[in-house]
């Protein structure tokens, strides 16, 4: 399935942010992850959830009953949170091949 | 648990040269997949490696190679290099019990790979 996100986003210190990603044709057995990336490192991954709500120490994970959608929510971020973010959805695949979108590059100002 | 360890960190060929880029995963994960990532580009899939076999493949040319040993390092090798080859070279493993689709990978730092 292919995933739509946000090109970009600011936030302030100390606020919650919510990355949004849509994904109208995923698949019945397919999971949704988020990856966080920092300059000159590897993707890291966040949090990876099938149905309604996954939490964990970093994030929470919101996916609505149609699953054509999914929010990442990061509660108080710091300026270490400007990262770019990635959905995956497990059918991310073309010919069986994962496929990175570009990402949501997030910029957090003081 | 060490993480996804990739060797060189930084790496200065020309052009025509070929370079080895390794990788090792996370110990018990059998899956290494590796990727590409340029500024225009973002990342790109270049293989995945399952039990010493290649079991997909991206749009790279056939200067792009790999391989995978039976301790699941993997290797790549990039022949006759160009310019447009400079990017920062991904490794990820998995472990692929099931559904490897779903399965979280898990990145090194990566090869930053520089051709002048």
């Amino acid at each position: 399935a292919k995933t739509t996100q946000p090109i970009s986003m600011d936030s302030y210190e100390g606020q919650e942010v919510n990355i949004t990603c849509s994904h109208n044709n995923i698949a019945t057995n397919d999971y949704i992850t988020w990856y966080q990336q920092f300059p000159s490192q590897g993707p890291r991954f966040i949090i990876q959830g099938y149905k309604t709500k996954v939490t964990n120490e970093v994030a929470s994970l919101f996916i609505p009953a149609d699953r054509k959608s999914s929010t990442l929510s990061l509660p108080r971020v710091s300026l270490s949170d400007t990262a770019v973010y990635y959905c995956l959805v497990g059918g991310t695949y073309r010919d069986d091949k994962i496929i990175f979108g570009k990402g949501t590059r997030l910029h957090i100002l003081p | 648990k060490a993480g996804v360890t990739q060797t060189p960190r930084y790496l200065i060929k020309t052009r025509g040269q070929q370079v080895t880029l390794s990788c090792s995963p996370i110990s018990g994960h059998r899956s290494v997949s590796w990727y590409q990532q340029t500024p225009g580009q973002g990342l790109q899939f270049l293989f995945e490696y399952f039990s010493e076999t290649q079991r997909n493949k991206g749009n790279f040319p056939g200067r792009f190679s790999g391989r995978q040993f039976s301790n699941s390092r993997s290797e790549m090798n990039v022949s006759t290099l160009e310019l447009g080859d400079s990017a920062l070279y991904l490794c990820a493993s998995s472990l692929v019990p099931g559904d490897s689709r779903n399965q979280p990978q898990h990145f090194g730092d990566g090869t930053r790979l520089s051709i002048l």
